[in-house]
């Protein structure tokens, strides 16, 4: 299993331009949730999925869109970008999202850099 | 407001020095306390999860513990390949999937 898959690995943006993080995980995962890393803040949570067609916002939703079609995909969409977002993007899935046994598993990253 | 506090922020040891890494929380209706593991330009990687007061897991060098209020990591005799940041996240009950993440303890293991 590869596990969960981000693309691209690096990306750099113009203010105002749009793009779509990608993330695949083929670990047959219920869950699946994006999260951003800004230095010295811990991870926070950005949006998330409990399945297929059913996604929610999470703690920093603003200027992001999702959407989940398929149980392995969830990408995630900048509309406008702005040097505010700026950040690691990562992609995260567990086999449930309520489970005590349900750690996340997360793929290694996306950094964008917004200028 | 729910935290989630790690300490110390950064911590050095010689190579064969334990040492615990400490995370408190004030999280309602726990459901899980997450260790993760960072690499730099790497996602997180799964440790433990510890469920419930009194509750001990160990994995080679390190053993993380759980209380009512914090979790301790403790890296025992450790070698420079433990070197990462070292994140530690709580789960709700009430909120769906989401997991809160203090922001880490950054383990420098000299030789």
């Amino acid at each position: 299993n590869a596990g969960v898959t981000q693309t691209p690995k690096f990306q750099v943006l113009k203010t105002g331009q749009s793009m779509t993080l990608q993330c695949a995980q083929d670990m047959n995962h219920e869950y699946m949730s994006w999260y951003r890393q800004d230095p010295g803040m811990g991870l926070r949570l950005i949006h998330y999925s409990v399945g297929a067609g059913i996604t929610d916002q999470g703690e920093v939703p603003n200027g992001y869109n999702v959407s989940r079609s398929t149980t392995e995909d969830f990408p995630l969409r900048l509309l406008s970008a702005a040097p505010s977002q700026t950040s690691v993007y990562f992609c995260a899935s567990s086999y449930s999202g309520t489970g005590y046994n349900s750690p996340l598993h997360f793929g290694n990253g996306t950094r964008l850099t917004v200028t | 407001e729910d935290q989630v506090t790690q300490s110390p922020e950064a911590l050095r040891l010689q190579e064969g020095e334990s040492s615990s890494l400490n995370c408190s929380y004030t999280v309602s209706g726990l459901r899980g306390l997450f260790w993760y593991r960072q690499d730099p330009g790497k996602g997180p990687e799964f440790l433990f999860t510890l469920y419930s007061a009194g509750e001990e897991k160990e994995k080679e060098r390190l053993k993380a513990t759980l209380t009512k209020k914090e979790s301790f990591l403790h890296i025992t005799a450790p070698k420079p390949e433990d070197s990462a940041t070292y994140l530690c996240a709580v789960r709700r009950g009430s909120t769906l999937g989401r997991l809160y993440f203090g922001r880490g303890t950054q383990l420098t293991v000299w030789p």
